[in-house]
């Protein structure tokens, strides 16, 4: 069955500092992998995707991985700001199916 | 550009009464589609539309209908609600369909509450 997991569900860091966050998948086959940033009360928005020959992709200071043998996808966060608080979802296509992860809950502190 | 907007953004219904939930886009997008969000689980996909003129049963279709009422407008019908149907929905649009390189732009969303 094609699933998506996050890791973790949640997570608080201090203002400035880095995080990262992952994602497992069995979509098969794939196609290409998306991050979005949803904030609260708001719908998702695209930061990156990634297809089956890429394994590193940013976006300012945000960067994707993505290890296409392990199925496995990492969104790093550098120098965190407040306004990066967030959920951060992992998205994984195949042919004609999508797949949602359930996502991570950032909270970035002062 | 509005993008995607959806209507309304809040609704409480009570257990067997219907409503509509509208969407609209402004990026001459063919696909469009049909979102519930529901804490600790990922966005589940309840209906799309590939083009104008089809509609497709996503993952949980069961107690939704959808209507494509041209290229820009895409509604979700709920006709006699219940409280399974508690949930934030999203209506989203692409270029192509789901598998394709093409991202999706979502709405804001509609919180609806069924007691």
């Amino acid at each position: 069955k094609n699933q998506v997991e996050q890791s973790p569900q949640s997570l608080i860091i201090l203002e400035g500092k880095n995080c990262t966050l992952q994602c497992n998948y069995t979509v098969s086959p794939f196609s290409n992998l998306r991050w979005y940033k949803q904030d609260t009360g708001r719908g998702p928005v695209s930061l990156t995707i990634m297809t089956f020959s890429e394994n590193t992709k940013s976006n300012g200071r945000y960067t994707a991985t993505l290890d296409a043998d392990t199925k496995q996808s990492s969104l790093h966060i550098t120098a965190s700001q407040l306004s990066d608080s967030a959920s951060y979802i992992c998205v994984v296509s195949a042919y004609n199916d999508m797949r949602f992860g359930a996502g991570t809950r950032l909270t970035v502190k002062p | 550009n509005a993008g995607v907007t959806q209507t309304p953004k809040f609704q409480v219904l009570k257990t067997g009464q219907s409503m509509t939930l509208q969407c609209a886009q402004d990026m001459n997008h063919n696909s469009m589609y049909w979102y519930r969000q529901d804490p600790g689980m990922g966005l589940r996909l309840i209906y799309y539309s590939a083009s104008e003129g089809t509609t497709d049963k996503g993952e949980v279709p069961n107690g939704y209908n959808v209507s494509r009422l041209n290229k820009r407008e895409f509604s979700l019908r709920l006709e006699s609600a219940a409280p399974s149907q508690t949930s934030v929905y999203f209506c989203a649009s692409s270029d192509h369909d789901a598998g394709s390189y093409n991202e999706q732009f979502f709405g804001p969303g509609t919180r609806l509450t069924v007691l």
